[in-house]
C-alpha cells in the first residue's frame, strides 16, 4: 500500500506557528483515531509527539499538537524554535495491513 | 527502562543475506500486548515498516517484501532476529528495531539504528 501523503517541505520563522499534513484514504487516516507524529534529528532515531490524532505524551511540549478533517491529519507547531528544525512524520493505523503506514516525511526549517 | 540495540553487519554484497539481531532490555516478549517491529530507512529517505513479531509467536510482514524477510525470538536471550535474503543495493538503509504493543503505529522506544550498505 502507498504510503501517507506529506508535503516534502515546510520552513517558517522562530515564533511563527507552521502546519504539516498528511492524506490517506478512509481506510488509514479517515477511518481511525489512529494517527501518530514522529519526530526525527539527523541521524537519531524517531521520536512520537503525537499519538491517538491529537494527544501528546508526556515530557512533549504542548506547542505540538495534532488533529484531523476527514482522510487529513495536521501536526501544528506553535512558537517555533531551532529545535524544531527536524524531519516529521506522521503514521496511521491501516485496515490493509497489520504493519501500519507511515507518511513521506516533511523536513522543517526554522528560518 | 526500555533499551533496544540492533547488531548486524554493515557491509553486505548483493544477492547475501542480511541477519540482524535486535537485543532489548528492560521488557519481556513473554508479557501478553509486546512485540518487536523491524523498521528501515533508507539515506534521506522515508521510514518503512518491514516486520513485527508478537509475544504470542504472532508475525506479521511487509506485503512487498514477505518473501524475502523471516522474524524470529527467543525470549530467553531478549533477542529478536530478522533475515532478509538477496539483499540489492535499494536495500541500503538504516534498520531500526522498535518496541510495540497492539497499537503498532504508537512507538515510544526504538533502537539507534544501525546502517547496513549493500554493495560489492
Amino acid at each position: 500500500q502507498s504510503a501517507l501523503t506529506q508535503p516534502a517541505s515546510v520552513s517558517g520563522s522562530p515564533g511563527q506557528s507552521i502546519t504539516i499534513s498528511c492524506t490517506g484514504t478512509s481506510s488509514d487516516v479517515g477511518g481511525y483515531n489512529y494517527v501518530s507524529w514522529y519526530q526525527q534529528h539527523p541521524g537519531k532515531a524517531p521520536k512520537i509527539m503525537i499519538y491517538d490524532v491529537s494527544n501528546r505524551p508526556s515530557g512533549v511540549s504542548n506547542r505540538f499538537s495534532g488533529s484531523k478533517s476527514g482522510n487529513t491529519a495536521s501536526l501544528t507547531i506553535s512558537g517555533l524554535q531551532a529545535e524544531d528544525e527536524a524531519d516529521y512524520y506522521c503514521s496511521s493505523y491501516t485496515s490493509s495491513s497489520t504493519l501500519g503506514l507511515f507518511g513521506g516525511g516533511t523536513k522543517l526549517t526554522v528560518l | 527502562q526500555i533499551t533496544l540495540k540492533e547488531s548486524g553487519p554493515t557491509l553486505v554484497k548483493p544477492t547475501q543475506t542480511l541477519t540482524l539481531t535486535c537485543t532489548f532490555s528492560g521488557f519481556s516478549l513473554s508479557t501478553s500486548g509486546l512485540g518487536v517491529g523491524w523498521i528501515r530507512q533508507p539515506p534521506g529517505k522515508a521510514l518503512e515498516w518491514l516486520a513485527l513479531i508478537y509475544w504470542d509467536d504472532d508475525k506479521h510482514y511487509s506485503p512487498s517484501l514477505k518473501s524475502r524477510l523471516t522474524i524470529t525470538k527467543d525470549t530467553s536471550k531478549n533477542q529478536v532476529v530478522l533475515t532478509m535474503t538477496n539483499m540489492d543495493p535499494v536495500d541500503t538503509a538504516t534498520y531500526y528495531c522498535a518496541h510495540l504493543t497492539t497499537v503498532v503505529n504508537e512507538i515510544y522506544y526504538w533502537g539507534q539504528g544501525t546502517l547496513v550498505t549493500v554493495s560489492s
